[in-house]
C-alpha cells in the first residue's frame, strides 16, 4: 500500500519561501506510471491544485502560482518537494501531496494526510 | 480556465436516502472527471474517476455519470459514514480545477 507523508515548517514568515517535502513509501517514485502532485486547501475553502511532476522531472503548474512555484523530485530518496516563494497570508493552507494515476486524465489515488502551513511574522 | 460548479453547495439528508450531486463544467471535458470525498481534517479520497469508474475498494452505492459538461455523483442509500464534503475535479485541461464542494449533512 502506497503511503505519502508531508513534512516541513508549519510556520513561514511573509515574503519568505515555503518548503515542503513529500516522502513516498510502499512504492517507487521512479515509476513512470504515476505523477506526483501538490494540492492545497485554505481553511474552510475548496481544494486548489498547485502542480505536478513526473519521475523524469517534467512539471506542470497552476498558472496563477507558476512564477512562485517549483516542484522537484529526488528519486534516490523517494521524495518530491514543493517550494513557494514570496508567501503572503493568502498562502496559508493545508498542503497535501498526492500520487496521480492515469485514467482519462491524472487523478489523485493516494494522498498524504496534509500539513498545515501558517504564514505569520 | 475550466470552471466547475457543483450543486447543491449544501445538502441535508437522512440515512437510507438516495442523493445526487451535480457538477457542471464551463466547457466540455469529455469524461475527464473525478469525484472525491473529504471528511473533516482528512485528506480527500477518490471515489470515481473517468466520470463513471468506481475506484477499487469504494462501496457500490456510489456511482458517477455524465460526459461533456454535466456530471453526477449518486449515493444510492446513504450510510452514516457518507456524511462529508464531496468535490469534483476536471482532469482534462490545465489548470486542473476543482468544484467548490458539496457539504452533505445529516437531516
Amino acid at each position: 500500500q502506497v503511503q505519502l507523508q508531508e513534512s516541513g515548517p508549519g510556520l513561514v514568515k511573509p515574503s519568505q519561501t515555503l518548503s515542503l517535502t513529500c516522502t513516498v513509501s510502499g512504492g517507487s517514485i521512479s515509476s513512470g506510471s504515476h505523477r506526483w502532485s501538490w494540492i492545497r486547501q485554505p481553511a474552510g475553502k475548496a481544494l486548489e491544485w498547485i502542480g505536478r511532476i513526473s519521475s523524469s522531472g517534467s512539471t506542470n503548474y497552476n498558472p496563477p502560482l507558476e512564477s512562485r512555484v517549483t516542484v522537484s523530485v529526488d528519486t534516490s530518496k523517494n521524495q518530491f518537494s514543493l517550494k513557494l516563494s514570496s508567501v503572503t497570508a493568502a498562502d496559508a493552507a493545508v498542503y497535501f501531496c498526492a500520487r496521480e494515476t492515469y485514467g482519462n486524465g491524472w487523478y489523485g489515488d493516494f494522498w498524504g494526510p496534509g500539513t498545515l502551513v501558517t504564514v505569520s511574522s | 480556465d475550466i470552471q466547475l460548479t457543483q450543486s447543491p453547495s449544501f445538502l441535508s439528508a437522512s440515512v437510507g436516502d438516495r442523493v445526487t450531486i451535480t457538477c457542471r463544467a464551463s466547457q466540455g471535458i469529455g469524461t475527464s472527471l473525478a469525484w472525491y470525498q473529504q471528511k473533516a481534517g482528512k485528506a480527500p479520497k477518490v471515489l470515481i474517476y473517468d466520470a463513471s469508474t468506481l475506484q477499487s475498494g469504494v462501496p457500490s452505492r456510489f456511482s458517477g455519470g455524465g460526459s461533456g459538461t454535466e456530471f453526477t455523483l449518486t449515493i444510492s442509500s446513504l450510510q452514516p459514514e457518507d456524511f462529508a464534503t464531496y468535490y469534483c475535479q476536471q482532469l482534462s485541461t490545465y489548470p486542473i480545477t476543482f468544484g467548490q464542494g458539496t457539504r452533505l449533512e445529516t437531516k
